[in-house]
C-alpha cells in the first residue's frame, strides 16, 4: 500500500472548522483515499472516502487535490466529541487491507 | 453504539491459559477482520476472512488461531501467549472483502501476566 503522511497533532477550537491534511505523493490510479477516526477507548470509525472528486457526507467533507497527491478532511464545525486520532489511508479498489499510518491527534478546545 | 459486538471487553490471562475472543455482527457482512493495537500505536491487521474462509494471515504466530464458524461470528483462540501480546484486539466487518468501509467493534483489552 502507498504511504500517507499526516501531522502528528493539531488543535482546534469548538465550533470552528478544522482542516486535516494528508500527503500521498505515491498514490496510484486505483487507490481510494479513506479516512477513519478513533475516539478514546473506542474502535476506529469510518468517516469518508473518495477517488477523485470532492465528497461530502453528514460527518465531514473530503477535498482531493487535482493531482491526487494530497487531500484534506474538513470538519465544518468541530465539537468536543470530534477529539480523536484521524487516519488517512490509501486503499486499492480490490484491496481488503486497511493499513493504518500514525494518524493525526486532533485536540478540540472548548 | 457499535454494530460489531466483541466479548469480553477485558481479559487477563496467564501465559499457559487458553482463552477465546468473540466477535459478532448481524449486518449480513461477508468479510471479517482481526486487528491488534498496541498502546498509542495504530491498529495492525492480523487476519481477514472472506465468505467464511481465511484469505489473509499477516504472518501471525500460531499461538493466535482464528475461526469463522458462520457468516456472523468470528473467534480468535489464544494459547500460550507472551506478555508482549498484551494489546487491544479489534474486530471489524465489511459488506464485501474489497474497497468497502469497515465497521469496527470497541475491542477486547487483553493483558498477559
Amino acid at each position: 500500500d502507498a504511504k500517507t503522511t499526516q501531522p502528528n497533532s493539531m488543535e482546534s477550537n469548538e465550533e470552528e472548522p478544522v482542516h486535516l491534511p494528508c500527503n500521498h505523493s505515491t498514490i496510484s490510479g486505483t487507490d481510494y483515499i479513506h479516512w477513519y477516526r478513533q475516539l478514546p477507548s473506542q474502535g476506529p470509525e469510518y468517516v469518508i472516502h473518495g477517488l477523485t472528486s470532492n465528497v461530502n457526507n453528514r460527518m465531514a467533507s473530503l477535498a482531493i487535490a487535482e493531482d491526487r497527491k494530497s487531500s484534506t478532511l474538513i470538519l465544518h464545525r468541530a465539537t468536543l466529541r470530534d477529539a480523536a486520532v484521524y487516519y488517512c489511508i490509501l486503499r486499492d479498489t480490490s484491496g481488503s487491507r486497511l493499513t493504518f499510518g500514525e494518524g493525526t491527534q486532533l485536540t478540540v478546545n472548548p | 453504539d457499535t454494530e460489531v459486538t466483541q466479548t469480553p471487553k477485558h481479559l487477563v490471562m496467564g501465559m499457559t491459559n487458553k482463552k477465546s475472543l468473540k466477535c459478532e455482527q448481524h449486518m449480513g457482512h461477508r468479510a471479517m477482520y482481526w486487528y491488534k493495537q498496541k498502546a498509542k500505536k495504530p491498529p495492525e491487521l492480523m487476519f481477514v476472512y472472506s465468505y467464511e474462509k481465511l484469505s489473509i494471515n499477516e504472518s501471525v504466530p500460531s499461538r493466535f488461531s482464528p475461526e469463522c464458524p458462520n457468516s456472523s461470528l468470528l473467534n480468535l483462540h489464544l494459547h500460550a501467549l507472551q506478555p508482549e501480546d498484551s494489546a487491544l484486539y479489534l474486530c471489524a466487518s465489511s459488506p464485501f472483502p474489497t474497497n468497502q468501509p469497515q465497521h469496527f467493534g470497541d475491542g477486547t483489552r487483553l493483558s498477559i501476566l
